[in-house]
């Protein structure tokens, strides 16, 4: 069974650093893998997803890469804002539909 | 992108009652909708596939006669959660799958707002 793994829990970092967050799943087959943001009681805003076949993708201060063969993942959030707390989740979804979700790390950006 | 709503984002009800939530695709078909629960402080976790016309498929330790899925027609999957309990309280989200979403080349699964359940 697919297991998704996020480190750190829990990162708190001043306004303005370059910051990583890591993912890293047990099985490599895959169809795509996925990073979502989750604000405190809210529902899943979709960040960035790769497709299997990619290595990375980027969207404005985001970029997420995919070593599949590795099973790891990770999304780099460059010049960090308060606005960018919140809990960032990593999902992997198999050739079945259907998505695991790792632990999430929760991010504190300090003004 | 594609949107996903439930209904209710929110409900409080008594413990032994029945909860009913809604999960609607708004702008495409889904013949396939899943739903996953999130306690406080962990990550969500599949519960069951929903599939149009037929039962729904459940993951192992999810009871299926407490939690009653329904995916009647395309847009709709209802998933009743029967004689609930404060153990039951959690926040369910769907999503569903959509091959023909608007802007989408990559078969993308979109997911609901959430529901929050608390039972007393």
């Amino acid at each position: 069974k697919q297991e998704v793994t996020q480190i750190p829990a829990a990162l708190s970092v001043p306004e303005g650093e370059n910051l990583v967050l890591n993912c890293s799943f047990t099985d490599s087959a895959i169809y795509n893998l996925q990073w979502f943001r989750q604000d405190p009681g809210k529902g899943l805003t979709s960040l960035l997803l790769i497709q299997s076949s990619q290595r990375e993708q980027t969207s404005g201060r985001l970029n997420a890469s995919l070593d599949k063969s590795s099973g790891r993942s990770t999304l780099y959030i460059a010049a960090s804002q308060p606005g960018d707390s919140a809990t960032y989740l990593c999902a992997v979804r198999d050739n079945f539909n259907k998505f695991y979700f790792g632990s999430g790390t929760k991010l504190n950006v300090k003004p | 992108g594609a949107v996903v709503s439930q209904h209710p984002s929110w409900v409080i009800c008594k413990s032994g009652t029945s909860v009913k939530i809604e999960c609607r695709s708004l702008d495409f078909q889904a013949t396939t909708m899943f739903w996953y629960r999130q306690f406080p402080k962990q990550s969500l976790m599949l519960m069951a596939t929903s599939n149009e016309g037929s039962k729904a498929t459940y993951e192992q330790g999810v009871e299926k006669d407490k939690f009653l899925i329904n995916h009647a027609s395309l847009t709709l999957s209802t998933l009743t959660v029967t004689s609930a309990h404060p153990e039951d309280s959690s926040f369910y989200i769907c999503s569903a799958n959509s091959l023909a979403a608007l802007q989408t080349t990559y078969n993308e699964q979109f997911f609901g707002p959430g529901t929050r359940l608390t039972v007393l």
